[in-house]
């Protein structure tokens, strides 16, 4: 198995430019999640997603959307991008009820 | 979930234990306490979880005190590899809108020779 596969790993970005990122699982999990993290900080929640169809809001949502037309993938997209939208951005996935989540490697961020 | 409390750094020399706390005096009966560490900017990994008896696997220990209040992590023989920072959260089993997964600030632990 992958696990979780984010897509793509470093991008630049100029202001005002919009992108998407992408991310994958293929264990079947209910419960997808973004998370952006600052340098030096911890991981904040933007957006989860309790299975196809579904989706909500996290912690810092504002100047993101996402779709969830599967169970497989749940692309974050940025409009608009901004300096402050500068960070690493985590996907993660996991069932509704069980141990553990599982990480991708991360998508390195920068806005100029 | 409920507020963890955790210092913000440690150090322990290589091949001793390293003993992480984490503050957790809101804990509700029906939430767990999950450990997971993150290692030089990779995405998060999970360490071990419990309730309130204490738990070991090929990781860790973990170990809940009988009020719940507190927990601490042991890495019985740390190395190098484990310099990461280490997440406590407090969460039920089984997650839903109003508890999903966050993430304090963790500790940063440095394993040094």
């Amino acid at each position: 198995n992958a696990g979780v596969t984010q897509t793509p790993k470093f991008r630049i970005l100029k202001i005002g430019q919009s992108m998407t990122l992408q991310c994958a699982q293929d264990m079947n999990h209910n419960y997808m999640y973004w998370y952006r993290q600052d340098p030096g900080m911890g991981l904040k929640l933007i957006y989860y997603s309790v299975g196809a169809g579904i989706t909500d809001k996290g912690e810092v949502p504002n100047g993101y959307n996402v779709s969830r037309s599967t169970t497989e993938d749940f692309p974050l997209r940025l409009e608009l991008a901004a300096p402050s939208q500068t960070s690493v951005y985590f996907c993660a996935s996991s069932y509704v009820v069980g141990t553990e989540a599982f990480f991708g490697q991360g998508t390195r961020l920068t806005v100029v | 979930d409920a507020k963890t409390t955790q210092p913000p750094s440690m150090d322990c020399a290589e091949g001793r234990a390293a003993n992480l706390p984490c503050n957790h005096s809101t804990i509700s009966g029906n939430e767990y306490v999950y450990w997971y560490r993150q290692i030089h900017s990779q995405g998060p990994q999970y360490i071990i979880h419990g309730l309130k008896n204490n738990e070991t696997n090929e990781m860790a220990s973990l170990i809940i005190t009988e009020d719940r209040k507190s927990s601490t992590l042991i890495l019985p023989h740390a190395t190098l590899r484990d310099t990461a920072v280490y997440y406590c959260i407090v969460r039920p089993l089984a997650l839903n809108a109003g508890n999903m997964l966050t993430f304090g600030g963790g500790t940063r632990l440095m394993v040094k020779p």
